[in-house]
């Protein structure tokens, strides 16, 4: 069965700290891997990662994808209070008639960053 | 304001009540996406939605019921709902339901089932 698996499910910090959120999956037919971030309750798009070890960066946050490992890490340097978020990563495995959307996704880890 | 938007925000309702989610994208795209978000569960895709055909159903109980008039406007509705499905609905539309493209969200519907 596919699966994605997030890690911690939860983390506190205070700001300026770095943090390393984890994803690992296993998946049939691996496509790409994304990740969104969730304040309140609509995701917002960060990375799309469909290449192993290249990076994808924006601003403090950066993210990169190991397909031998089955895994990817989101980076956040320098946190903010306004990083605080569900931060969820989510695995494109297979297509239904050309039709993507069909994203297997983590539970989340909910990051809380203290002033 | 990611250009999807979703009504009402919240609702409650009752076992034997019917009502409707709605949601409207202003992006031009042309797939359509409901999503469930449970406490402590993944996001778990309900429907899908291309050029208003429907090519995605995940093995959703038949009290969901989705409608695509057009590529701009989908909703979802309800009867005869449970407790168990009180959960946050989020929307979502992409380009053209292909691989690789980024999915834009909703705000989502906070449903609570008495």
């Amino acid at each position: 069965e596919d699966k994605v698996v997030q890690s911690p499910l939860s983390l506190v910090v205070h700001e300026g700290d770095t943090v390393t959120l984890n994803c690992s999956y296993e998946v049939t037919n691996f496509r790409s891997l994304l990740w969104y971030k969730q304040e309140k309750k609509a995701p917002t798009f960060l990375f799309m990662l469909t290449s192993s070890g290249i990076e994808k960066k924006s601003g403090r946050l950066s993210s990169i994808l190991d397909k031998k490992e089955l895994f990817s890490i989101l980076n956040i340097t320098a946190t903010q209070t306004g990083d605080s978020a569900i931060y969820l990563c989510a695995v494109e495995a297979r297509t239904y008639g050309g039709s993507q959307g069909n994203l297997i996704f983590g539970k989340g880890t909910k990051l809380s960053v203290k002033p | 304001e990611t250009g999807v938007t979703q009504t009402p925000r919240h609702l409650v309702m009752g076992m034997t009540n019917k009502k409707s989610l709605k949601c409207e994208q202003h992006l031009g795209h042309n797939a359509m996406y409901w999503y469930k978000q449970s406490a402590k569960k993944p996001l778990e895709l309900m429907f899908v939605y291309n050029f208003k055909e429907q090519t995605e159903n995940n093995s959703v109980p038949s009290r969901f019921s989705p409608e695509c008039p057009n590529s701009s406007h989908l909703f979802l509705h309800l009867h005869t709902l449970q407790p168990e499905d009180s959960a946050l609905y989020l929307c979502a539309s992409s380009l053209e339901g292909h691989v690789n493209e980024k999915l834009f969200f909703g705000s989502g519907t906070q449903l609570s089932v008495l």
